[in-house]
């Protein structure tokens, strides 16, 4: 079945500092990628999206690239705040009919100021 | 306006006891999703709805859980009786359409003793 796979944290960062979360999933078709952040205490919130290959999602100064030669959906923020710590999820919505989001794990980023 | 609504935002209860959560999606999305999250598991899809009805609730953990979405303005999940591994942050979400943006409640954290 369809699944993502994405880096484990923690991971800490320095304010300023770039980010780059691995996100890899597999899927039949053609899924539309998701990365969703959940700050301390509160749900999810989506942060953005790529329907389609080669597409770019951006908010926030965070970007990710829908890569399907390599299957890969990875978030990078070029200068972290202390603000952006939180735990980012990446999922997938297959193109396939009546089914839900898949997400990763999560990975928990913490911005050091 | 206002977001989805989960109620209560925090129970702790005793082994035993029946726990209800409560979710009023937005109004006008016809997708309500149960979530469940651990630090051990992650973020698990419970169960959810179109348009009130059920349409998977394979990740229901047990018989011991139940969730009813009795119209398109209100959804419980019932634990009965509940568990100590039953503490979690149980999440409610909604979205207009199962490709769009899910919109989740702040979550119920349930503590069971």
């Amino acid at each position: 079945g369809d699944s993502v796979t994405q880096m484990e944290g923690p991971v800490t960062l320095s304010e300023e500092a770039f980010l780059t979360i691995n996100c890899t999933y597999t899927a039949t078709g053609y899924p539309s990628l998701f990365w969703y952040v959940q700050y301390p205490g509160e749900g999810l919130q989506l942060l953005l999206k790529a329907t389609k290959a080669d597409d770019k999602g951006s908010n926030k100064g965070f970007e990710a690239t829908y890569r399907k030669e390599t299957t890969s959906f990875h978030l990078e923020k070029g200068s972290v705040q202390v603000s952006d710590s939180a735990v980012y999820f990446c999922a997938l919505k297959s193109s396939a009919g009546n089914t839900p989001l898949v997400f990763g794990k999560g990975t928990r980023l913490s911005v050091i100021a | 306006d206002a977001g989805v609504i989960q109620s209560p935002r925090h129970e702790v209860t005793e082994m035993g006891q029946e726990v209800t959560l409560r979710c009023k999606p937005i109004s006008g999305h016809d997708y309500l999703f149960w979530y469940r999250q651990t630090m051990m598991r992650g973020l698990e899809l419970l169960i959810y709805f179109n348009n009130n009805v059920p349409i998977d609730d394979s990740g229901m953990p047990e018989d011991r859980f139940s969730a009813k979405m009795p119209n398109a303005s209100f959804s419980t999940l019932k634990i009965q009786p509940s568990e100590p591994r039953d503490s979690a942050v149980y999440f409610c979400a909604s979205s207009k359409g199962q490709i769009a943006q899910q919109f989740f409640g702040p979550g119920t954290r349930l503590t069971v003793l």
